[in-house]
């Protein structure tokens, strides 16, 4: 079935540091990828997204690029805010068979953030 | 701005009691889904919904049952809630075309007692 791993967290970074954070997947055909961020006592955002392979996603300062030859989609940004903390999860959405048209979100386990100042 | 609300940020219930989950959508979007979330299991999905009136198991169904007698409104159910059901609990809404990606709630986080 599908999965999606993430690097383990969590992660500590001092402000304005390079994030990486990876994140690979399992998937048969093309599923569309997503990362999202859930800050402190909220539920989760969508940050950023890429349908097919070759795809760069982008928002707030932040990257990923959709590469099916290794079937990765790391999240980076340049440079890390104390307001960056946060968990973010990798995810992939595609068809469930059953379902017709419903699509479903494989998540990966979420990497904790802490920007520190 | 569209939103995911879900009915309750904080709940405290008794084991044994029968425990409803409300979330409602204003975005029209016709799927709907229950998750919750563990430290250390992730999100998992409990149930969905593609349409009024119907519904589909997730990874984790035992123990709990939903219902969309309307779009826009999607409730899970606790029949007899238990200890081991104390989480943080993440409705989402979609398009059909789930490549649009998902709204969320900002969750329930429910503690059985």
């Amino acid at each position: 079935g599908d999965s999606v791993t993430q690097m383990e967290g969590p992660v500590t970074l001092s402000e304005e540091a390079f994030l990486t954070i990876n994140c690979t997947y399992t998937a048969t055909g093309y599923p569309s990828l997503f990362w999202y961020v859930q800050y402190p006592g909220e539920g989760l955002q969508l940050l950023l997204k890429a349908t097919k392979a070759d795809d760069k996603g982008s928002n707030k300062g932040f990257e990923a690029t959709y590469r099916k030859e290794t079937t990765s989609f790391h999240l980076e940004k340049g440079s890390v805010q104390v307001s960056d903390s946060a968990v973010y999860f990798c995810a992939l959405s595609h068809p469930k068979h059953s379902s017709g048209s419903a699509r479903q979100l494989t998540f990966g386990s979420g990497t904790q953030l802490t920007v520190l100042p | 701005d569209v939103k995911v609300t879900q009915s309750s940020r904080y709940l405290v219930k008794r084991t044994g009691e029968k425990v409803f989950l409300e979330c409602v959508q204003d975005m029209d979007h016709e799927n709907m889904f229950w998750y919750r979330q563990d430290p250390g299991l992730g999100l998992r999905l409990i149930y969905f919904s593609y349409d009024v009136k119907m519904k589909e198991k997730g990874d984790i169904p035992e123990g709990y049952s939903v219902s969309r007698e309307k779009k826009e409104r999607f409730s899970l159910i606790l029949e007899s809630a238990s200890t081991n059901q104390t989480s943080m609990y993440l409705c989402a809404s979609s398009l059909p075309r789930g490549n649009y990606g998902y709204t969320f709630g900002s969750g329930t986080r429910l503690t059985v007692v």
